[in-house]
Parts: structure tokens; sequence; C-alpha cells
């Protein structure tokens, strides 16, 4: 398969965890990139690799990967961190870009 | 810092053609690949085309291929998409971007891109 799925909508309580999930077979080769999007910005790359956070991402963001399946979780959820996140890897060939549908994250 | 700063974007008829320009700075962008990628405003992001560091190697998405060319000029670090037959379904905003880590790591502001008659 070429495509990365992940849930179209999640939601948290303010200060709880939650966990954003991607799935597709290019994860078994490739670790997913991480992306948060808010209403009329650009995307903000948050997490890449096995489970790491550009400069200036707060550490309550983590990531895993195993087999097909990468996640993003986020430890103590905050207002600021509600917005649409997005994974994304290269494919098979390793010339191309898969982005997955994109989770909307609601923080209660 | 990184910036990347996309410019060319507006309102074209179908058929038409457009060319985006993204402006790099604060980094070695002869030493980077570079990506498209689009965005229909209220839905995902969807990968349009990448470009090697040197500009000798380039891919294309299905929807595009054919129509639009990705071309790099590192010595005024720049990147380009070229859009020829436009079609509706082509309206979007565009990003660039800068592959690293496997990853898009920066990203530019976007620029409209609208297709109609």
């Amino acid at each position: 398969s070429s495509e990365l799925t992940q849930d179209p909508a999640v939601s948290v309580a303010l200060g709880q965890t939650v966990r954003i999930t991607c799935q597709g077979d290019s994860l078994r080769n490739y670790y997913a990139g991480w992306l948060q999007q808010k209403p009329g910005q650009a995307p903000v790359l948050v997490m890449y690799g096995r489970n790491n956070r550009p400069s200036g991402i707060p550490d309550r963001f983590s990531g895993s990967s195993s087999g097909n399946t990468a996640s993003l979780t986020i430890t103590g959820a905050q207002a600021e961190d509600e917005a649409d996140y997005y994974c994304h890897s290269r494919d098979s060939s390793g010339y191309h870009l898969l982005f997955a549908g994109g989770t909307k994250l609601t923080v209660l | 810092e990184v910036q990347l700063v996309e410019s060319g974007g507006g309102l074209v008829q179908p058929g038409g053609s457009l060319r985006l320009s993204c402006a790099a700075s604060g980094f070695t962008f002869s030493g980077y690949w570079m990506h498209w990628v689009r965005q229909v405003p209220g839905k995902g992001l969807v990968w349009v085309s990448r470009i090697d560091s040197d500009g000798s190697s380039t891919t294309y998405g299905d929807s595009v291929r054919g129509r639009f060319t990705i071309s790099r000029d590192n010595a005024k670090n720049t990147l380009y998409l070229q859009m020829n037959s436009l079609r509706v379904e082509d309206t979007a905003v565009y990003y660039c971007g800068r592959d690293r880590y496997d990853s898009v790591d920066y990203w530019g502001q976007g620029t409209l891109v609208a297709v109609s008659s």
C-alpha cells in the first residue's frame, strides 16, 4: 500500500494524555514526521525520526514507532495544542512523500 | 534563521499557466532536496513534487505529472514550480518545504493559486 491513514478526529481533556496514530506500509522502512497545523498557518514539524523534537517544540510531545504504525503522544495536553496533526513519510521508492489525511485534535 | 518565502500565486483561467517561486535563506540551499506540497483550504496536505539538491532528479505526484515542472537555481537560492494546463482542481495553497530527516522540516507561508473562469 502507498497510503498513510490517521483517525480523522481525536479529543482530549485539558492536561490529559492523548496519542495520535498513523498507519502505513512505508512506516516499516521510514520514520514518520509529524506536523502541527493551526488555522490559517503553515504546518510546523513537531516530531521526526525515532523520537526527535525540533528546537522549540515542548517536551510534552513524544513519538514512537512499531511495525507499520507511528504514534505521536502529547502528555499533559494544553489548549494551544488544539490543531490538525499530519503524519508523513517517504514512500517505498524514497523519492515521493506520502501524507495522511490528518487528525483534528480538540482539547476539551 | 531558515526562511522560505513563496510568491507567484494568483487567479488564472483553466488551461492557463503560472510559475511559483520559493526564495530560501538562512541555510545552504544547494545542500537540500526540496518539495512542493499543496492544500485545498479546509482539506489535507498533498505532496506535489520533489527535486534533489543539484536539480538532476525530479519526481511528481500522479495528478500533476506531465503538467508541472519543478526546478531550482542554486545560485539564486530559489525553487520554482512551473504549472501548465491548469485545472480547477489545482486550486490550492502551495507550500515549498525543505527535506531533512525524511520529513519536511521547514515550510514557507504558502501562496494561493485559484483556477477559475
